[in-house]
């Protein structure tokens, strides 16, 4: 039974730059939510879709954006990149409603 | 929105002993309560999780217990391992919601 995967593992991007983010679910699952986890803190919520909707929102600015495909994959989409947008991304996978989320491995993204 | 705190932020313990770590919350609508182990370089793992409807919850070595009147629920690990270092962190959410993290305790256990 195939885990939450996530790619890439490292990336590393300059200022100004756009990045996109990868995320399969765990099989069966069909909602995908992603978070943001500074070094030392724990995970912020970003967006959460399902339906190929975004369903929630955190408390984050329109450069970050998100996409469902029908297979349920997700991508998180970040513009205009600021050194403060280095940190863990993570993907966490459920079942429409369940709360109960599981977590991949997360990217690394380094802006410099 | 919710506000999850986490309580000691590193904790050590002697290989045998218990440990025990403390989040309280502010919205009293949360009713699901998970905790999430993170070891260094990898995604949050789910060792256990409670509902608002019942008080307590034990899986072998771990149980989470859930006092919704003082909005407080811990962690409790028994008879630690060094395999069980690592960071933990308890989440808060209500459905229809968005899961609030504590900051998380990183427990070192000393063989």
């Amino acid at each position: 039974d195939a885990g939450v995967t996530q790619s890439p593992t490292h990336l590393i991007k300059t200022r100004g730059q756009q990045v996109t983010l990868r995320c399969s679910p765990k099989s069966g699952h069909d909602t995908v939510s992603w978070y943001q986890q500074a070094l030392g803190q724990g995970p912020q919520f970003i967006f959460q879709y399902y339906e190929e909707e975004e369903r929630q929102r955190g408390n984050f600015p329109d450069r970050f954006s998100g996409h469902q495909f029908p297979n349920y994959s997700s991508e998180l989409n970040v513009n205009a990149l600021l050194l403060g947008d280095s940190a863990l991304y993570l993907c966490a996978s459920s079942l429409w409603p369940s709360d109960t989320q599981y977590f991949g491995p997360g990217t690394r993204l380094t802006v410099l | 929105g919710e506000n999850v705190e986490q309580h000691p932020s590193t904790l050590s313990v002697q290989e045998g002993d218990s440990a025990v770590i403390k989040c309280t919350y502010s919205d009293s609508a949360s009713n699901y309560f998970p905790w999430y182990k993170q070891e260094l370089g990898k995604g949050p793992q789910l060792i256990i999780d409670i509902r608002s409807n019942v008080g307590e919850k034990k899986d072998q070595r771990i149980a989470v217990t859930l006092n919704k009147t003082a909005k407080h629920f811990s962690l409790h690990i028994t008879e630690t391992q060094p395999e069980d270092s690592a960071v933990y962190f308890c989440a808060a959410f209500y459905t229809g919601n968005q899961f609030y993290f504590g900051t998380g305790t990183s427990l070192t256990v000393i063989p």
